[in-house]
């Protein structure tokens, strides 16, 4: 299994630029998170998924959309980027919430 | 959310046991009491979780205490690849995890 493996490793955006980030998991997990790491912060939760063809807001929503229509997918959509959207970007998947398996980031800067 | 109290850093050397403490004094019944560590440059790797009593897997025990305000996660025999940000997670799901700055151990050979 390749596990939770996420594309771009590293991007940079202009400003009001979009981009979407690739989150693709091979366990069949239900469930599904992304999750952003400012620099010396831990991780804050911007959306999840306990199946497909459902989503709901973590606690940092603003700024991003997802979709699940697959469950093997769970891509997360940034529009018209901004500076405070420079962060890590960390996909992870389970087959019980509690148990979560992350992939290896995605670094975005955004100038 | 539960808050919790860690210390920012703790060293240990190898090969010796590590007793990581959390405090989650505000704690709800059912909150499940959650672990995970981050090494360096990587995303985060569950450890272990538990909700009333003691627990224990291949990578680590989770000892809570009787009224469930603080948890200690014992790693038995720190080796160098334990060097990682441990993070303690009140948390009722999966869904509802609040990572703080958690615990930094270092490892010293």
């Amino acid at each position: 299994n390749a596990g939770v493996t996420q594309t771009p490793k590293f991007r940079i955006l202009k400003i009001g630029q979009s981009m979407t980030l690739q989150c693709t998991q091979d366990m069949n997990h239900n469930y599904m998170y992304w999750y952003r790491q400012d620099p010396g912060m831990g991780l804050k939760l911007i959306y999840y998924s306990v199946g497909a063809g459902i989503t709901d807001k973590g606690e940092v929503p603003n700024g991003y959309n997802v979709s699940r229509s697959t469950t093997e997918d769970f891509p997360l959509r940034l529009e018209l980027a901004a500076p405070s959207q420079t962060s890590v970007y960390f996909c992870a998947s389970g087959l019980r919430s509690a148990e979560q398996y992350f992939g290896p980031g995605t670094r975005l800067t955004v100038t | 959310d539960a808050k919790t109290t860690q210390p920012n850093s703790m060293e240990s050397n190898e090969e010796e046991p590590v007793h990581l403490p959390c405090n989650h004094s505000t704690i709800s019944g059912t909150d499940y009491i959650h672990w995970y560590r981050q090494l360096p440059s990587q995303g985060p790797e569950y450890v272990i979780h538990g909700l009333t009593s003691n627990v224990n897997n291949r990578m680590a025990s989770l000892a809570i205490a009787e009224d469930r305000k603080s948890s200690t996660l014992i790693l038995h025999r720190a080796t160098l690849r334990d060097a990682a940000v441990y993070y303690c997670i009140p948390s009722p799901t999966g869904n509802q995890f609040y990572f703080g700055t958690g615990t930094s151990l270092t490892v010293i050979p």
